[in-house]
């Protein structure tokens, strides 16, 4: 089984629909993070959460919500997805030392 | 916030061929990564390389951080080479930087 699970692989939804992305770990890690990749631009960062209590907004945060529901659980919401939501999104997660493990990737076109 | 720029921004190589990829960032850093995105979108991490030099195979990165660069080093290039190259670093650990990649295609 892989480290960072991202669940769906790949999604179609239309506008102002609601969904949810969903990331889990088995590295015990505490901390967790989701990006978002637009094609030119790399990889910014949405949110990120150091343990259950602690989450905190990165850099594109608007649109977007996220729920740690335990140590290895963080998901990821678009209450109302929109048409420029249409990304590839990344969990990853981060020890206390060392680099960061990304999931596969999740890839959202809504419509 | 911290700079981070690669180059090329797109490398087109003959299968076997030697390359370099460059990493520069603005400020210090307390961590930097080189990602593969292959063209199925998975980002696999290469190396943890904040400062140092370390292989893996074919490829090879050396990090010198009092000059704020990095360099990625392909030899003999396959095929399975190809897709996105990304730098990213940290400064204080809460948000990683990501540059915007070296597109490498590599050509049988």
């Amino acid at each position: 089984d892989a480290d960072v699970t991202q669940t769906p692989r790949n999604r179609i939804t239309k506008t102002g629909k609601r969904i949810m992305l969903e990331c889990s770990q088995t590295k015990g890690h505490d901390r967790m993070y989701w990006y978002r990749q637009d094609p030119g631009l790399g990889l910014r960062l949405i949110y990120y959460s150091f343990d259950v209590k602690d989450i905190n907004k990165g850099e594109i945060s608007d649109g977007y919500s996220v729920s740690r529901q335990a140590q290895a659980k963080f998901s990821l919401s678009l209450e109302s997805a929109i048409p420029n939501q249409t990304a590839l999104y990344f969990c990853a997660t981060k020890g206390r030392s060392g680099g960061y493990t990304f999931g596969s990737g999740t890839r959202l076109t809504v419509v | 916030g911290i700079q981070v720029e690669q180059s090329p921004p797109d490398l087109i190589l003959q299968e076997g061929a030697n390359s370099t990829l460059r990493c520069n960032f603005s400020d210090s850093v307390n961590n930097l990564q080189w990602f593969h995105q292959n063209p199925w979108g998975q980002l696999i991490n290469l190396f943890y390389i904040p400062s140092g030099t370390k292989q893996n195979g074919r490829l090879s990165a050396t990090t010198v951080a009092t000059e704020r660069y990095s360099l990625l080093y392909i030899s003999s290039s396959q095929t399975t080479d190809s897709g996105v190259y990304f730098c990213a670093v940290t400064v204080t650990g809460n948000q990683f930087y990501f540059g915007t990649g070296t597109s490498l295609t590599v050509i049988p």
